[in-house]
C-alpha cells in the first residue's frame, strides 16, 4: 500500500462547479501538506501549503487537513476551464521539499 | 524569468550513454531538490542540497546517478550508462523556506 493514496480520476465537471479533490495517507509523521497543479508536460506549480490540521483559503481554493483521519482535501470554487490540469497532493515530515511524498495525481477537466 | 530553470527541456539518448542535466534555482534559494516523475505518477524524491552540501539521497539514486551543486548555485544531475528504465521527467525544485518551486523539468527518453 502506498503512503499517499489519491483517486486518479479522471474527473470531469461543468464550468462553475465546486470541485473536491482528496488524498489519504498512512504516515503519522507527515506535518506539512501541499497541493500542486500540473499542466501537461509542465512542472508542478505550488497552489497551497498548510501545516498540521486546519483550513487555509486562497481565492477560489481552500485546503483542509484532518490529521486525525489522515485525510486532506482541496476545494476549488467556481471552477474554470483553465483549472483543467492534474492536481497532486504532497506531504512531508519536514518544513520544506525534503522527501516530499506525492500522490499519483487527479486529472481534472472543467468543461465550458 | 525568475523561476527555476532547467536545461535541456528534452533529451533523447541511446542506452548506455551518459547524460547530464542542469538546474538553475531561484536566486537566493539555498535549498535545491531533484525529483523524478514517470507517466501517470507523482514525482519521487531523489536528492536534496542545502547550499553546496548534498544532505539527503533517496535509495532511488543508484550509483549510476550523481548530483552536484558547486558553490551552492546551479546543480547538475548526471546519469551514467543510461537504461530504458531511466526514461522519465527529471524535476528540479528550490526553496528558501518551506514552499518549494519546481522547474519545467527535463524529459529524458532512453532508446
Amino acid at each position: 500500500q502506498k503512503e499517499v493514496e489519491q483517486d486518479p480520476g479522471p474527473l470531469s465537471v461543468p464550468e462553475g462547479a465546486i470541485v473536491s479533490l482528496n488524498c489519504t495517507y498512512s504516515n503519522s509523521a507527515f506535518q506539512y501538506f501541499m497541493w500542486y497543479r500540473q499542466y501537461s508536460r509542465k512542472g508542478p506549480e505550488l497552489l497551497m501549503y498548510t501545516y498540521s490540521s486546519g483550513n487555509k483559503e486562497d481565492g477560489r481554493f481552500t485546503a483542509q487537513v484532518d490529521k486525525s483521519s489522515k485525510y486532506i482535501s482541496l476545494f476549488i470554487r467556481d471552477s474554470q476551464p483553465s483549472d483543467s490540469a492534474t492536481y497532486l497532493c504532497a506531504m512531508s515530515a519536514y518544513g520544506s521539499a525534503r522527501q516530499l511524498t506525492f500522490g499519483s495525481g487527479t486529472q481534472l477537466t472543467v468543461l465550458p | 524569468d525568475t523561476g527555476v530553470s532547467q536545461d535541456p527541456r528534452h533529451k533523447i539518448t541511446k542506452r548506455g550513454q551518459n547524460v547530464t542535466f542542469r538546474c538553475d534555482p531561484i536566486s537566493e534559494h539555498n535549498r535545491l531538490y531533484w525529483y523524478r516523475q514517470t507517466l501517470g505518477q507523482g514525482p519521487e524524491f531523489l536528492t536534496y542540497f542545502q547550499n553546496e552540501a548534498q544532505l539527503e539521497k533517496s535509495r532511488l539514486l543508484s550509483d549510476r546517478f550523481s548530483a552536484e551543486r558547486p558553490k551552492g548555485s546551479f546543480s547538475t544531475l548526471e546519469i551514467q550508462r543510461t537504461e530504458q528504465g531511466d526514461s522519465a521527467m527529471y524535476l528540479c525544485a528550490s526553496s528558501f523556506r518551506a514552499e518549494a518551486f519546481f522547474g519545467q523539468g527535463t524529459r529524458l527518453t532512453v532508446v
